[in-house]
């Protein structure tokens, strides 16, 4: 069966330290792969695709970084966290084309 | 640039009555729409999809009308129950992006029995 893991479900990091999110997928083979960020009080923002291994779209300038190290592992850093980074990450994959989306269950970042 | 647009932050709707949800886009170049639901500290949960040639899909309870002239889709949902309170995000599907959905902000529905 195809799943989804995404970790930790939370988190609480102080300004200026570093982050780490991982998403792995299983169950498929080169799959589109999503970071996801909701913001306290906005909606689902696209933060990062990939459509394969060491390739990494931004949609948006910002404090994060990804990286793809393998086909089914999608990785959301930061050297260095802001307070605007708080929020709720989503992983999400989808096979290329197809109309089916899977999300993870989510990291609650909190920056204090 | 928000493409997708939900203007209803909130909505509350007795049981039994019919819950309707809005949302408009801008860019014409999307080619599938998707209502997904969704409770705090989940991932969304898939609910109805549409494509663009189509103008309305339905699926027991949920149906989807899409206005493509007037770029708004719709969700409906007959009857409404309790369990159907949680936040509906509208989503659109671009080619590029590697098919990444675009979401609006998201609807809070609250089902009042």
């Amino acid at each position: 069966s195809q799943t989804i893991h995404q970790w930790p479900a939370t988190l609480v990091q102080p300004v200026g330290s570093p982050l780490s999110l991982e998403c792995t997928v299983e169950g498929t083979s080169n799959p589109n792969l999503y970071w996801y960020r909701q913001a306290a009080g906005r909606g689902l923002q696209l933060l990062f695709y990939s459509v394969g291994i060491g390739q990494i779209s931004s949609e948006v300038p910002q404090n994060l970084s990804a990286s793809r190290p393998q086909d089914r592992q999608f990785i959301l850093s930061s050297k260095k966290l802001l307070l605007s980074d708080s929020g709720f990450y989503l992983c999400a994959w989808n096979r290329g084309g197809a109309l089916v989306y899977t999300f993870g269950s989510g990291t609650r970042l909190t920056v204090v | 640039d928000q493409q997708v647009k939900q203007n209803s932050p909130s909505l509350s709707v007795q049981e039994g009555r019919i819950s309707i949800l809005n949302c408009d886009y801008t860019n014409s170049m999307f080619d599938y729409f998707l209502w997904y639901k969704k409770y705090p500290a989940e991932g969304p949960t898939f609910l109805i999809s549409i494509s663009s040639i189509k103008d309305k899909n339905e699926d027991g309870r949920f149906t989807v009308f899409l206005n493509k002239s007037a770029k708004h889709l719709s969700l409906h949902i007959v009857p409404s129950q309790p369990g159907d309170s949680a936040v509906y995000f509208c989503a659109a599907r671009g080619t590029n992006s590697g098919y990444a959905l675009n979401f609006g902000k998201g609807t809070s529905l609250l089902v009042t029995p």
